[in-house]
């Protein structure tokens, strides 16, 4: 069974573009959701996305958006790019069932330096 | 502001001893609490989930939750080289919903 797949894996942008991140969950799972890893911050919620809706949202910029494709694909946009946004983005995918539990499963993320 | 307290660490151990993480979240109401293990330049990867008081145990590694005293423990027995890695706290408050609150980690260094 394949897991969650994260791409681009390695990106460099310049301060002031935009750009987007995809995740493909495991098949089967509904729910993705997005999180930023940096040194400094640890590991935080961005937002997560279920039957294409927005469900939950972390302590993010407007900058920071989403959205969640019919067949669970999910990807994440980071307009306005700062020096700070630099970090490791994480896709997590869970089957967000009442009896399936809500165990998240990490993909291997999007590093995204901004210069 | 939900928050989960971790030891930074680094915590060392020798080989072959048990090595202790500890946890402490600030939310009465969290439901569900796992422990995620990351390598140096790798994703998070889930060793154990708990959801109700008492010891959960996987092989080598045990559970501890407390939800009175709103403390969670990782036990990791026999401790190898290949456990050194940070071990991330998280817990959540929504049964459907993902909305993790993840600790800062705790190093953890196996000495051969």
């Amino acid at each position: 069974k394949a897991g969650v797949t994260q791409t681009p894996r390695y990106l460099i942008k310049t301060r002031g573009q935009q750009v987007t991140l995809s995740c493909s969950p495991i098949s089967g799972h509904r729910s993705v959701s997005w999180y930023q890893q940096t040194p400094g911050q640890g590991l935080q919620f961005l937002f997560e996305y279920f039957s294409e809706t927005q469900r939950n949202k972390g302590n993010f910029p407007g900058r920071f958006s989403g959205r969640q494709f019919s067949n669970s694909r999910s990807e994440m946009n980071v307009s306005t790019l700062e020096l700070g946004d630099s970090a490791l983005y994480l896709c997590a995918s869970s089957l967000s069932g009442p009896t399936s539990g809500n165990t998240i499963y990490f993909g291997e993320g999007s590093w995204l330096t901004v210069v | 502001q939900k928050e989960v307290e971790q030891n930074s660490g680094p915590l060392s151990v020798p080989e072959g001893a048990i090595a202790s993480l500890n946890c402490t979240y600030s939310d009465r109401v969290s439901q569900s609490f796992f422990w995620y293990r990351q390598y140096s330049g790798k994703s998070p990867e889930l060793i154990m989930s708990i959801y109700s008081n008492g010891d959960k145990e996987d092989g080598r590694f045990t559970a501890q939750l407390n939800k009175a005293s709103q403390y969670v423990s990782l036990l990791i027995r026999d401790s190898q080289p290949s456990d050194s890695a940070t071990y991330l706290c998280a817990v959540n408050d929504d049964n459907y919903g993902q909305n993790f609150v993840f600790g800062p980690g705790t190093r953890l260094s196996v000495l051969p």
